[in-house]
């Protein structure tokens, strides 16, 4: 089974900030990494698929990138509705892992 | 509009038996793959397993092999994930979502339905 590995568990940073958030793969995963954010009591929210494919509707300070078995969720300037907890998740092969969450919380 | 509906709250004993449902309507039911995903309190999400309602063909991860059954009834868009012998640790919130097939993402959530399970 594939293990995903994010870091860190927690990020403290401030609006405006430039944060990146990275995921790795025990093995090579191509490019089949999402990205996910989830605030508190809500589902999830697809926010890029495919390593860097920006879903639609979802802002351009967002970015990914990666490939293989290192991954970057980039937050190109912090905004308030920003701050949750953001996953990724391998669906390159069964079963579809997911990290262990990065809690992206106001200094 | 794209709709998954899952069943309501439950609170259950340790060692009873449950069934929770998802219901699908605003999309083609059958194109679709149904995962799982239990997020226990104040922790994070894991992926339980998946079924693909053309031919009822399920995967599961190997922590919940044997712990939990998916099935599906594409008759009325509805998938099921059911225990037969709950524990306490199954307390957790349970989302239902949708994969467009192998290569896809999750890409659409439902609200979860929550599970309790205390003496």
């Amino acid at each position: 089974d594939i293990q995903m590995t994010q870091s860190p568990s927690t990020l403290s940073a401030s609006v405006g900030d430039r944060v990146t958030i990275t995921c790795r793969a025990s093995q090579t995963i191509s490019r089949w990494l999402a990205w996910y954010q989830q605030k508190p009591g809500k589902a999830p929210n697809l926010l890029i698929s495919e390593a860097s494919s920006l879903e639609t509707g979802v802002p351009s300070r967002f970015s990914g990138s990666g490939s293989g078995t290192e991954f970057t969720l980039t937050i190109s300037s912090l905004q308030p509705d920003d701050f949750a907890t953001y996953y990724c998740q391998q669906y390159n092969s069964f079963p579809y892992s997911f990290g262990q969450g990065t809690n992206l919380e106001i200094k | 509009e794209v709709q998954l509906v899952q069943s309501g709250a439950e609170v259950k004993k340790p060692g009873e038996s449950l069934r929770i449902s998802c219901k699908g309507s605003g999309f083609s039911f059958t194109n679709y793959w149904i995962t799982w995903v239990r997020q226990m309190p104040g922790k994070g999400l894991e992926w339980m397993g998946r079924i693909d309602p053309t031919d009822s063909n399920t995967n599961y991860s190997p922590s919940f092999q044997g712990h939990v059954t998916i099935s599906v009834d594409k008759s009325i868009s509805t998938a099921y994930l059911q225990w037969s012998s709950l524990k306490a640790s199954d307390t957790a919130r349970y989302y239902c979502a949708r994969i467009y097939g192998s290569g896809w993402p999750v890409d659409y959530w439902g609200q979860g339905t929550l599970v309790t399970v205390s003496s």
